[in-house]
Order: structure tokens, then sequence, then C-alpha cells
């Protein structure tokens, strides 16, 4: 099992251009995450899926979409990248059924807006 | 407004002492917290889970507390080592549907 995978690695972006970022997950889970990390900030939900089929927002959704092609897959697309979105990004899952569930983060994905 | 705080943005403990990280959060009603390890340039690790009914939950040389009296966990590492050194952040959701969300994390660092 890879767990959660996601790509690329590391990216750099010229302000104004578009990108996606990939994120699959190999266990089965039902809900999956893209959360922002930056200094002094900690980790902040970007947006979410609890199912196959739903999205919601999380705490910092502008300049941000998701898709979720089908249960394994959550990708984050940035339409017209900014410097304040230089970040690393994390994707998680989890089988989404209650309170006591842990999170299974990916490796992140480095972003540089320039 | 709601809010998780980790007190310390960064703490450094001589090896074989216990390290004691603190969180502390205002405006919700976790039926669990819980703690997640962080190595720079990776993902989260989940290490420990602890229910409002259980005091304390113990593992390995991990343990961790949780007072919803005081609205506080403690996450001690005892006999610390220099590979304990690393970003320790809670977490909790607000009820069963809920994402989790995170404090901003307190930097370990066990000298030697």
């Amino acid at each position: 099992n890879a767990g959660v995978t996601q790509t690329p690695k590391f990216q750099v972006l010229k302000t104004g251009q578009s990108m996606t970022l990939q994120c699959a997950q190999d266990m089965n889970h039902n809900s999956m995450y893209w959360y922002r990390q930056d200094p002094g900030m900690g980790l902040r939900l970007i947006y979410y899926s609890a199912s196959e089929g739903t999205t919601d927002k999380g705490e910092v959704p502008n300049g941000y979409n998701v898709s979720r092609l089908n249960k394994r897959e959550f990708s984050l697309r940035l339409e017209s990248a900014a410097p304040s979105q230089t970040s690393v990004y994390f994707c998680a899952s989890n089988l989404g059924r209650g309170w006591e569930e842990t999170q299974y983060f990916g490796p992140g994905t480095r972003l540089l807006v320039l | 407004s709601q809010k998780i705080e980790q007190n310390s943005e960064a703490l450094n403990i001589q090896e074989g002492k216990t390290a004691t990280l603190t969180c502390n959060y205002t405006n919700y009603s976790p039926a669990y917290l819980q703690w997640y390890r962080q190595d720079p340039g990776r993902g989260p690790v989940f290490l420990l889970l602890i229910c409002e009914n259980e005091k304390e939950k113990r593992k390995e040389r991990l343990k961790v507390t949780f007072d919803t009296t005081l609205k506080q966990s403690l996450f001690h590492i005892t006999a610390s080592q220099p590979a304990d050194s690393a970003t320790y952040l809670c977490a909790l959701r607000n009820s069963g549907n809920t994402p989790l969300v995170f404090g901003k994390g307190t930097r370990l660092s066990v000298i030697a």
C-alpha cells in the first residue's frame, strides 16, 4: 500500500499560471482533504470531500477549486496562481466515520509562485 | 471565536528529560483529541487519540492527558531522545462529521 500519494513534489509557477495538484489514496477511504501549511499559520483546511460526489469549503477556499474524480482521487486546482499561494500543500484522507477518525497525510507538494 | 493554542512555538530540552507540550482550546466541545508528529519536509503522522472519558492514555514513552474542564491536553515524552525532535500538532473536531482542526504545533528539539 502506498497510502496517500501527491504529485508533483515541487513546483514553481509564475503569477497568473494555472496548475492542478494531484492526490490519490489506496486505502479505500471515503473522505479526502486538502490543507495548506504556512510558517506561523499551521495547517489550514482548503477544501474537503466527505464522500465521493461531494465537496465542501474549508477555512481558506478562495483561489482554489477541487474535483473528487472518483473514490481514490481528489485534485486541487489553482486557476490563476498568486504569490500568496506559495505554500506547502498536504492531501489527507480517512474513512470518515466519526469522532475518533484519524488522518493519513501525503508527503506534500511545495509550491512557489513568483 | 474558536481557537486551538499550542502555547510554545518551540521547546528545547536535554536528552533524558521529560518534554511536556500543551494544547488549549476555546469554544470547542471535542469528544476526542488527537496528537500528530511532523518531521521536516514530511506530512504529519498520527500518534495518539484520547477520548473525553479518558483522563490519560499511554503509548510507550508517550503520555497524553485530556481535561475537558480546563479545556486542555498535555502531551508528555519521557526519557526524551534526539530522535524525538520534531513538530507536534494537536487536533480536534467539534462534531463527528466535521473535519479535524489543527493547532499550529510546537517544535521540539532534544539536545544530546
